[in-house]
């Protein structure tokens, strides 16, 4: 079974200019979440999204945001770009939401961003 | 404000000794937990988990111990091999039952041949 596919893996990109990051899922998975990661402050949560629909969202500015299609896929979009979004962004499914059950979360390897 | 800590950011061990990496949370409601390992140019691999009503988890080599009166979590991994070096980071979800995990900020485990 294939896991969690992010593209691309590495981005340059200056800042002011806009990305988008893609996620493809674990086969079966409904739920996939984003999340943020930079030296010295861990994973960080973006958001999560189930059946196309944006069920949490983290602490981040507007200038990120994402979505989710009918087979479950994944994008995930920041405007306006700042030196401080170079990051590894990570892309994490599982089957449900958690709702009291336990979901384990599967992570992609990342997309590097770097801003210039 | 961080709920999860790993105020250790590396660890050191020879071979075949034990390791132990600690968590430590803030948010008392919090009732499971897990750790995840991650190597270089990878995503976080799910490792082992717990909830809140064990004290102690096993799998293989790998056992969680969980204190909550401390909100104190340990990883032990025993025997420790070379192929165990990578950032180890634990992690716990919201009580809401939200599929967003709080992380730690991660132990770099360097196994020593």
């Amino acid at each position: 079974k294939a896991g969690v596919t992010q593209t691309p893996r590495y981005l340059i990109k200056t800042r002011g200019q806009q990305v988008t990051l893609s996620c493809s899922p674990i086969s079966g998975h409904r739920s996939v979440s984003w999340y943020q990661q930079t030296p010295g402050q861990g994973l960080q949560f973006l958001f999560e999204y189930f059946s196309e629909t944006q069920r949490n969202k983290g602490n981040f500015p507007g200038r990120f945001s994402g979505r989710q299609f009918s087979n479950s896929r994944s994008e995930m979009n920041v405007s306006t770009l700042e030196l401080g979004d170079s990051a590894l962004y990570l892309c994490a499914s599982s089957l449900a939401p958690g709702q009291g059950a336990r979901d384990i979360q599967y992570f992609g390897a990342g997309t590097r961003l770097s801003v210039l | 404000d961080q709920q999860v800590k790993q105020n250790s950011p590396s660890l050191s061990v020879q071979e075949g000794r034990i390791s132990i990496l600690n968590c430590d949370y803030t948010n008392s409601m919090f009732d499971y937990f897990l750790w995840y390992k991650k190597y270089p140019a990878e995503g976080p691999t799910f490792l082992i988990s717990i909830s809140s009503i064990k004290d102690k988890n096993e799998d293989g080599r790998f056992t969680v111990f969980l204190n909550k009166s401390a909100k104190h979590l340990s990883l032990h991994i025993v025997p420790s091999q070379p192929g165990d070096s990578a950032v180890y980071f634990c992690a716990a979800p919201p009580v809401t039952g939200a599929n967003n995990l709080f992380f730690g900020t991660g132990t770099r485990l360097t196994v020593i041949p």
